[in-house]
Parts: structure tokens; sequence; C-alpha cells
């Protein structure tokens, strides 16, 4: 299984200024996902992220707000740009499983963030 | 849209087997079925997949009915740590376009009670 770290673990910010997400992962993989956790609810898919290209953002998710960058093969960022209240989510990455693990996703322990 | 359903809540006395509904009428033939869970304030786990034979492992037991338009995760023991949300997610094992993507519905809502 894939051990993913992100940082920070949370963050209280003011609105109109961004914050950028970090998640490791401890092995080389093509893609890397993006998802957002809104309060009482379930997990959404923001983008995905591959080594090499542009995220590819999933309806209802634009660049300028969460641009992503994928600078290599086991590490991305997320940035939550010109926030507002709506935006407080936990955000959580996520990377594929290999070999015997393929089809599964493992999960980082999220970022909790409180938009003021 | 989630293309499973599954029961809002559910409760379950500690050291008893827990067992958590799952139907995916519309699932297809290169769809696996895939659980996760998420204990709270952490981020989802992993559990256990299968295609259509029943599947074990250290942390729980996949039964998929002969038509794989339903299946159960049997938490053969379960203990106050298992509290969580449980996700049925069908989905291929590839991940091009949106076929790979996991989709979350809203999950059951396990609570184990001593």
């Amino acid at each position: 299984s894939a051990v993913i770290s992100q940082k920070p673990s949370r963050d209280i910010c003011q609105r109109g200024t961004s914050l950028t997400i970090q998640c490791q992962v401890d092995s080389q993989v093509t893609m890397m996902f993006w998802y957002r956790q809104q309060p009482g609810q379930s997990l959404t898919l923001i983008a995905t992220a591959n080594q090499g290209s542009e995220a590819t953002y999933e309806s209802g998710f634009v660049i300028d707000k969460f641009p992503i960058s994928r600078p290599n093969l086991t590490f991305s960022t997320l940035t939550v740009s010109n926030m507002s209240p709506e935006d407080s989510s936990i955000y959580l990455c996520s990377a594929p499983g290999q070999g015997f693990s393929e089809g599964t996703q493992y999960f980082g322990p999220g970022t909790r963030l409180t938009v003021l | 849209d989630a293309k499973t359903t599954q029961p809002t809540s559910m409760d379950c006395a500690e050291g008893r087997a827990a067992n958590l509904p799952c139907n995916h009428s519309t699932i297809s033939g290169n769809e696996y079925v895939y659980w996760y869970r998420q204990i709270h304030s952490q981020g989802p786990q992993y559990i256990i997949h299968g295609l259509k034979n029943n599947e074990t492992n250290e942390m729980a037991s996949l039964i998929i009915t002969e038509d794989r338009k339903s299946s159960t995760l049997i938490l053969p023991h379960a203990t106050l740590r298992d509290t969580a949300v449980y996700y049925c997610i069908v989905r291929s094992k590839n991940y091009g376009g949106s076929q790979g993507n996991l989709i979350f519905g809203k999950g059951t809502k396990l609570s184990v009670k001593p």
C-alpha cells in the first residue's frame, strides 16, 4: 500500500487569501487525485493530476480557483485561491495502488481548512 | 450520481458481526465492487474489493451475489474502532476517462456500541 502525507494538517485562513496544500507519496505514481469533503458531506473529486501534463478538472472546478502542480512522480500541490468561507472543507489527496493493489486508491490524512 | 445504494446508518453490538449491504443493480461486466471506510477525521481507508467471487482478507469478507447486483461487507467481530462511514463503490480497474474515478456516495454510518 502507498503511504501518503499531507501538509498542513489544518489551517485557518482569512477570506481572500490563498493556501497551498502539499501531498507526498512514498512511491512513484503516474496519477494523483485531489478531493474535497465539505462539512457533513461525502468526498467529491476536484481534479486528476498527471505528471508532465495539465491537471484534468471535474465539472464545477476550475484551474484558476484550484491550480495544481505535479512536478514529479511523488509530489503534488493544490492551491485554494482567493478563499471564501464556502471553501472551508477537508482537502484530501489520493494515489492509486500498484501491482497487487492495482485498482485501489490510497488517501492522505486530509487538510482541514477553515476560512474566516 | 453514485451507482450504489446503501442504508444511511446501522448499529452493531461490539463483538458481533456487522453486515453492511450495498445495491449496485447497474454494475457492468468490467466493474469491481470496492469498499472503503472513513473513520472520523481521517482519510478514507481501502478495505476490500471483488469482481464476482467472494473475497476475504484480514479486515473483512465481501459477499457478492451471483447476478452481481448486490453485495455485503462483513466485519466478523466488530470493535468500537470499526465505527466509521462505509462506502461501497463500483468502478473499473482502469483509470482511463471517467470510469476510473472513485465516486463516493453518502455511505453507511456504522455505529458499534458496547
